[in-house]
């Protein structure tokens, strides 16, 4: 069955970076493009980042624009997020999600990784 | 790229039905036949329940449906459960290659 597993979460200082990890088994990682998607505490959705099947096009929100990169790697499976500059509206449980292939949407989800930006 | 607007809450009694809009724009909602509805119980990730406007992925009840008309799309549940209490998100894909969600919605089984 299709797991997402992340990781890397912890309480960091406000202009610090973090890197978190998620993952992946139970399918062709390879074959799936991946996103990254954030939940403040008690608030809705935020969608962040997207990367192709291969790491050829990647997409991100313009909040995170230019601060946080995603990247992954097929030998590992594994999709990761690097997040340079935090803040602390950057405090969220992030989740990655499994694109559903050519259909624009978000299939599987992992459980979430906690981030808190606090000094 | 502004959140899709959601109602906060929708409520309904066990048997009834529910419907839940999610109004977005030409450059999402209206302009592409990529919306999609996620389930949200507390402290559980979502679940995808309709993709491209009208789909159910395979084990979704089609007591679930969706619709869309101009820039607003729609969300129905008929023969309200009480395991359908959570929350409801609707995100489409955007003329930017980004992706937005709806603020959420609440449903209340009364």
């Amino acid at each position: 069955q299709v797991q997402l597993v992340e990781s890397g979460g912890g309480v960091v200082q406000p202009g610090r970076s973090l890197r978190l990890s998620c993952a992946a088994s139970g399918f062709t990682f390879r074959a799936y493009a991946m996103h990254w998607v954030r939940q403040a505490p008690g608030k809705g959705l935020e969608w962040l980042a997207f990367i192709s099947y291969d790491g050829g096009t990647k997409y991100y929100a313009g909040s995170v624009r230019g601060r946080f990169t995603i990247s992954r790697d097929s030998s590992k499976n594994t999709v990761y997020l690097q997040m340079n500059s935090l803040r602390a509206e950057d405090t969220a449980l992030y989740y990655c999600a499994r694109d559903l292939s050519e259909r624009y949407t978000f299939d599987y989800w992992g459980q979430g990784t906690l981030i808190t930006v606090s000094s | 790229q502004s959140a899709l607007t959601q109602p906060a809450s929708v409520s309904g009694s066990p048997g009834q039905s529910i419907t839940i809009s999610c109004t977005g724009t030409s450059s999402d909602v209206g302009g592409y036949n990529y919306v999609s509805w996620s389930r949200q119980h507390p402290g559980e990730a979502p679940k995808l329940m309709i993709y491209e406007v009208s789909n159910r992925p395979s084990g979704v009840p089609d007591r679930f449906s969706g619709s869309k008309s101009g820039n607003t799309a729609s969300l129905t549940i008929s023969g309200l459960q009480a395991e359908d209490e959570a929350d409801y998100y609707c995100s489409s894909y955007t003329s930017s290659s980004t992706w937005v969600f709806g603020g959420g919605t609440k449903v209340t089984v009364l």
